[in-house]
């Protein structure tokens, strides 16, 4: 499958700055990447579809000025949350397809907690 | 709308036994995909296997096996001989091409003791 990293691993900042998270595919040129948000001892929540190129598309409930989308190549896709608030604390994972329905592989995710 | 069950919340059990994963899901299209994966303590998801609708051969892999049933709408997996590092989170999730995304249940926590 393919390999997929993320950084940073671990992000602690205080509320109201901004956070940047990359996703790198790093043995394939992914067309699609996904991101998705993991709450404590719950299931993943997908976030938004990101094409290469296009402009992502989020998933309703999801604050697209908040959760600042850029997937300007085959390998990297950025999230920025902006104006971070103790409630934005999650474990956000990426993963990259060929294409859906393709399986999707994911990268280690990233921590984040918002004091 | 699509929706995949995982009832089981947590299950514990002595290394070397057999346990079964339960997954049910729910859609009404008639092409679908259905996949496994494992996450361990780490919090990265692995892959462990896909399966489309049309294929219901069940799969064998070493210690994993899957058994699928349409007639049943579930997608179960069995874990023989359970060894301590296969403690995880385990979810089952569903890709259609109405939703277009993948939909996860909500994860079985396996805990496998000596």
């Amino acid at each position: 499958g393919a390999v997929v990293s993320q950084h940073p691993s671990w992000v602690i900042c205080k509320s109201g700055t901004s956070v940047k998270i990359e996703c790198r595919s790093l043995d394939f040129q992914a067309t699609t990447m996904f991101w998705y948000r993991q709450f404590p001892k719950q299931s993943l929540m997908l976030m938004a579809t990101s094409n290469e190129g296009s402009k992502a598309t989020y998933e309703q409930g999801v604050e697209k000025d908040k959760f600042l989308i850029n997937h300007a190549s085959l390998t990297l896709s950025t999230l920025t949350v902006t104006s971070a608030h103790p409630e934005d604390s999650s474990f956000y994972i990426c993963s990259v397809s060929l294409a859906l329905p393709e399986t999707q592989y994911f990268g280690p995710g990233t921590r984040l907690l918002v004091l | 709308a699509q929706k995949v069950t995982q009832a089981q919340t947590e299950i514990s059990v002595v290394e070397k036994e057999d346990v079964t994963l339960d997954c049910v899901y729910e859609t009404r299209d008639t092409t679908y995909y259905l996949f496994w994966y494992k996450q361990p303590p780490s919090g990265e998801l692995v892959f462990l296997i896909r399966r489309n609708s049309f294929d219901e051969q069940n799969e064998i892999s070493g210690r994993y096996s899957w058994n699928f049933q349409k007639s049943t709408s579930s997608f179960n997996f069995t874990i023989t001989a359970s060894q301590v590092v296969d403690s995880a989170v385990y979810f089952c999730a569903l890709w259609t091409g109405g939703g277009n995304k993948l939909t996860f249940g909500t994860g079985t926590q396996l805990k496998v003791e000596l």
